[in-house]
């Protein structure tokens, strides 16, 4: 089966000081990788996916930068962190091909625990 | 583009009562509907699905039917309890696209 990973759970960061999230998705081959960041109280901001190695769409402009060295890693990183990146960040993972559906029905998001960034 | 549109809560509830979050959607084509469940802390969880029109998804008591005339994916639960605390998404996924999610509905039941 399939299961994906991402560290660390918990991170409390300096203004000013450098951010990686990593995430691996385990059991599957070829998946689309997303990045997305929860604030506090709110809703779900799709930051960046990947269709493959090196692939990378940025969805909104911002402090972050993505990479994906590996088919199933997945990496969110920042030089230099402001207070407004403090939120919860999800990684997740669906098959490969566009997204939204598949021949066999719909394309399945599925998210890892999460990572709770808080930058003082 | 898509969008999807649901009750923002927080939503109250006593143990047993009966839950409808609301959720409404635009899109183009033919989408696959989802509700997502987030406990305290955690990452989103998939609760149920449906691929088509008059496909009703069902999981642990919580049922949504895909209403392609009312363009509409209410989540019904007939009596909630303590532990279904939590914050909802209703969430799109058309060919092509990337997933659109609501901006979620806090549920807390209260014993």
């Amino acid at each position: 089966s399939q299961t994906i990973h991402q560290w660390p759970a918990t991170l409390v960061q300096p203004v000013g000081s450098p951010l990686s999230l990593e995430c691996t998705v385990e059991g599957t081959s070829n998946p689309n990788l997303y990045w997305y960041r929860q604030a506090a109280g709110r809703g779900l901001q799709l930051l960046f996916y990947s269709v493959g190695i090196g692939q990378i769409s940025s969805e909104v402009p911002q402090n972050l930068s993505a990479s994906r060295p590996q088919d199933r890693q997945f990496i969110l990183s920042s030089k230099k962190l402001l207070l407004s990146d403090s939120g919860f960040y999800l990684c997740a993972w669906s098959v490969r091909g566009r997204p939204g559906t598949t021949s066999s029905g719909a394309n399945v998001l599925t998210f890892g625990a999460g990572s709770r960034l808080t930058v003082l | 583009g898509d969008s999807v549109t649901q009750m923002e809560g927080p939503v109250t509830l006593s143990e047993e009562a009966f839950l409808t979050i609301n959720c409404t959607y635009t899109a183009t084509g033919y989408p696959s509907l989802f509700w997502y469940v987030q406990y305290p802390g955690e990452g989103l969880q998939l609760l149920l699905k449906a691929t088509k029109a008059d496909d009703k998804g069902s999981n642990k008591g919580f049922e949504a039917t895909y209403r392609k005339e009312t363009t509409s994916f209410h989540l019904e639960k007939g009596s909630v309890q303590v532990s279904d605390s939590a914050v909802y998404f209703c969430a799109l996924g058309n060919y092509g696209q990337n997933f659109v999610f609501g901006p979620g509905t806090r549920l807390s039941v209260l014993p």
